[in-house]
């Protein structure tokens, strides 16, 4: 079965620190990772798109790390702000029996405290 | 107006009435998605269309019924729903459905079944 986790849940850091997400699926047969933002009772902002065949990609103060063998990716975040403060959504493209199908994580819920 | 659109942005409708949710995307895409977000549960993908035709259907109840009239409008008609229907309905677009296609949502419609 392909399964999308993320852990923590929750997490809640001072502002100023640099903090890491982290993603974990079940099946290395992917396309794709991407990473979300929602911000409460809102839609998905797109963070970050990391093909198969890439390791990671960066846009301003945010890093995805993408590990197939594994089954892992990382959101790192650098220098938080009040502003981060949303839920992070990890959706992977897998494999599937010849088509393809996007599984979403629950998404870890992130604080930065001012 | 750029993006995905979504109207209405809230709907309480009760079990017998008959509605319907409309996504517009001005982004030139040719792939619409209808997800479902439930509170507490990860997004679960409900209706793909690729090129104005129905791609998936992950055992959705009959009572949501998906159009696609063009390339840049999806609606998500609902008759007799139930209570637990209640959640966040948010719409998609990509450029392309299979592969590197890389996802942009809407503000999602918050459906309130009474």
């Amino acid at each position: 079965k392909q399964e999308v986790t993320q852990i923590p849940a929750a997490l809640s850091v001072p502002e100023g620190e640099n903090l890491v997400l982290n993603c974990s699926f079940t099946d290395s047969a992917i396309y794709n990772l991407q990473w979300f933002r929602q911000d409460p009772g809102k839609g998905l902002t797109s963070l970050l798109l990391i093909q198969s065949s890439q390791r990671e990609q960066t846009s301003g103060r945010l890093n995805a790390s993408l590990d197939k063998s594994s089954g892992r990716s990382t959101l790192y975040i650098a220098a938080s702000q009040p502003g981060d403060s949303a839920t992070y959504l990890c959706a992977v493209r897998f494999h599937s029996g010849g088509y393809q199908k996007v599984t979403f994580g629950i998404g870890t819920k992130l604080q930065v405290i001012p | 107006e750029t993006g995905v659109t979504q109207t209405p942005r809230h709907l309480v409708m009760g079990m017998t009435n008959k509605k319907s949710l409309k996504c517009e995307q001005h982004l030139g895409h040719n792939a619409m998605y209808w997800y479902k977000q439930s509170a507490k549960k990860p997004l679960e993908l409900m209706f793909v269309y690729s090129l104005e035709e129905r791609v998936e259907n992950n055992s959705v109840p009959s009572r949501f019924s998906p159009e696609c009239p063009n390339s840049s409008h999806l609606f998500l008609h609902l008759h007799t729903l139930q209570p637990e229907d209640s959640a966040l309905y948010l719409c998609a677009s990509s450029q392309g459905y299979e592969g590197a296609a890389e996802a942009f949502f809407g503000q999602g419609t918050r459906l309130t079944v009474v």
